[in-house]
């Protein structure tokens, strides 16, 4: 089992569906994260979590709604997606909390396996 | 702003021999830190090796080390004696505070025997 799990891996869906992504650390880690892998751009930062607080919201649309309900887990609710938003989506998590300046390599991210999305 | 590039889209390499893949990147911030990644077909993201800025060493982890020029900005990756099992996406990364990571758009890797 992999220190960060991702469900559903695969998540075909129409425009109108309303679906939730689900990530889950079994690390014991303080930050979550998600991340947006589509093939043509490199992966992007989309949420922040840091003890279950929400930091950083990157310009990302409302039709994406995270929730952190405890520091383990971390959701995703997509809602009226576009054909466009189909794309990899990654969630990772870190030990030291997020913001905090990179002094030593405790800034690794550990990542799940990802959830594809397709958007019909 | 930060930003890395990588100009590779893809790269071959014959089982046991090195390979170096090219990073270079762009940022304002004083201190920061240069990752690199693995991502297998299977999607997950696999950390491989960190370079810190303030680091006056190359950094080494097993068979990856990082060659770290500064002045030129480049963060190369060299993987000495190719497995097949290395074949896979590689990402690098520039960051200057944990868990904001700018990612390139990664190499494709193929280890031939």
């Amino acid at each position: 089992e992999t220190g960060v799990t991702q469900t559903p891996r695969h998540l075909v869906m129409g425009m109108t569906n309303k679906k939730s992504l689900k990530c889950e650390q079994h690390l014991g880690h303080n930050a979550m994260y998600w991340y947006k892998q589509s093939a043509k751009k490199p992966l992007e930062l989309m949420f922040v979590y840091s003890l279950e607080e929400r930091v950083e919201n990157n310009s990302v649309p409302s039709r994406f709604s995270p929730e952190c309900p405890n520091s383990s887990h971390l959701f995703l609710h997509l809602h009226t997606l576009q054909p466009e938003d189909s794309a990899l989506y990654l969630c990772a998590s870190s030990q030291g909390l997020a913001g905090e300046l990179l002094m030593t390599n405790t800034g690794e991210l550990f990542f799940g396996e990802g959830s594809r999305l397709t958007v019909l | 702003a930060q930003k890395i590039t990588q100009t590779q889209p893809g790269m071959f390499v014959q089982e046991k021999e090195a390979v170096t893949l090219d990073c270079t990147y762009d940022t304002s911030d004083q201190s920061y830190g240069l990752f690199w990644y693995k991502q297998p077909s299977s999607g997950e993201m696999i950390f491989l090796i960190y370079q810190g800025s303030y680091d006056e060493q190359n950094a080494t982890e097993g068979r990856y080390s990082l060659n770290f020029q500064k002045a030129r900005k480049s963060a190369n990756l060299v993987i000495s004696a190719s497995q097949l099992g290395d074949s896979a996406m590689y990402f690098c990364a520039i960051g200057s505070t944990l868990g904001r990571l700018y990612f390139g758009r990664g190499t494709q890797l193929t280890v031939w025997p």
